[in-house]
C-alpha cells in the first residue's frame, strides 16, 4: 500500500534560517505529492503540490521538488519567520479514488 | 466565502455515549472525507463519500458511522463511545469535477474528549 515517512519533530529554528523537511514516499503507479500545513487550532490546507516528476511546487516561499527516483519530496524554504511555525504534513494522492495518504507531520517551531 | 464548517468545535463527553460530530460545506463539492488526528500518527480517514449515495469505509471505521444527508451534509457518529476515540476529527472535501480533485479542503476540526 501507499505510505509516506516525513522527519520526526519538532524542529526548532531561529528566524531567518534554512529549512529542510524531509520526506520520502511509498506508491504504486504515479502519485500527486502535497504538502499540507496546519497552524495552531485550525484545519489543514494545502501549501504546495506537484504532479509528474521534476515539478516544482512552491508557495509562500517555500518549495519541494517531486523527485522519483529517490521517492522524495523535501520541503525547503530559505528564510523561515516566526509566522512559520505551524505543522507540516506530506501526503501523497494516487489510484483511480486519489484518497490521500498523509504522513505523520512535522512541527516547526520558529524562534525570534 | 465557500467553506467547510464543523460543529461542535469542542466536545467532552463520556464512555458509552453516542455523540454526533457535523460537517456542513458550502463549496459545492461531491466529495466528503472523515479523518482523525492523533500524536505521531497523523490523520487517518475513517470514511469517505464520492456522492450521496457512494459511502466507503476508510482505514479504521470500526466504532463509527456516517450519513451523508446531502451534498453538502457529512455526520460522523460514535454509537458508544470509548476514552481512545478522543482525538482531533477533520472533515474535508474535494471536487472532481476539475485538475484539482486531489487537493482536499478542511474544516477547522472537532476536538473530542471521552472520559
Amino acid at each position: 500500500g501507499n505510505s509516506v515517512t516525513q522527519m520526526e519533530g519538532p524542529v526548532t529554528l531561529s528566524e531567518e534560517a534554512f529549512l529542510t523537511i524531509n520526506c520520502t514516499y511509498t506508491a504504486t503507479g504515479y502519485p500527486s505529492l502535497f504538502w499540507y500545513v496546519q497552524y495552531p487550532g485550525e484545519g489543514l490546507q494545502l501549501l504546495l503540490k506537484a504532479t509528474k516528476a521534476d515539478d516544482k511546487g512552491s508557495n509562500k516561499g517555500f518549495e519541494a521538488t517531486y523527485r522519483k527516483e529517490t521517492t522524495s519530496f523535501h520541503l525547503e524554504k530559505g528564510s523561515v519567520q516566526v509566522s512559520d511555525s505551524a505543522v507540516y504534513f506530506c501526503a501523497l494522492s494516487s489510484g483511480g479514488y486519489q484518497k490521500v495518504t498523509f504522513g505523520t507531520g512535522t512541527k516547526l517551531q520558529v524562534i525570534p | 466565502d465557500a467553506d467547510v464548517t464543523q460543529t461542535p468545535r469542542n466536545r467532552i463527553t463520556k464512555t458509552g455515549k453516542r455523540i454526533m460530530l457535523e460537517c456542513s460545506q458550502t463549496k459545492g463539492h461531491d466529495r466528503m472525507y472523515w479523518y482523525r488526528q492523533d500524536p505521531g500518527l497523523g490523520l487517518r480517514l475513517i470514511y469517505y463519500s464520492f456522492d450521496v449515495k457512494d459511502i466507503n469505509k476508510g482505514e479504521i471505521s470500526d466504532g463509527y458511522s456516517v450519513s451523508r444527508q446531502a451534498q453538502a451534509k457529512f455526520s460522523l457518529s460514535l454509537e458508544s463511545a470509548i476514552p481512545n476515540q478522543t482525538a482531533l476529527y477533520f472533515c474535508a472535501t474535494s471536487d472532481p469535477t476539475t485538475g484539482r480533485a486531489d487537493t482536499q479542503y478542511f474544516g477547522p476540526g472537532t476536538r473530542l474528549t471521552v472520559l
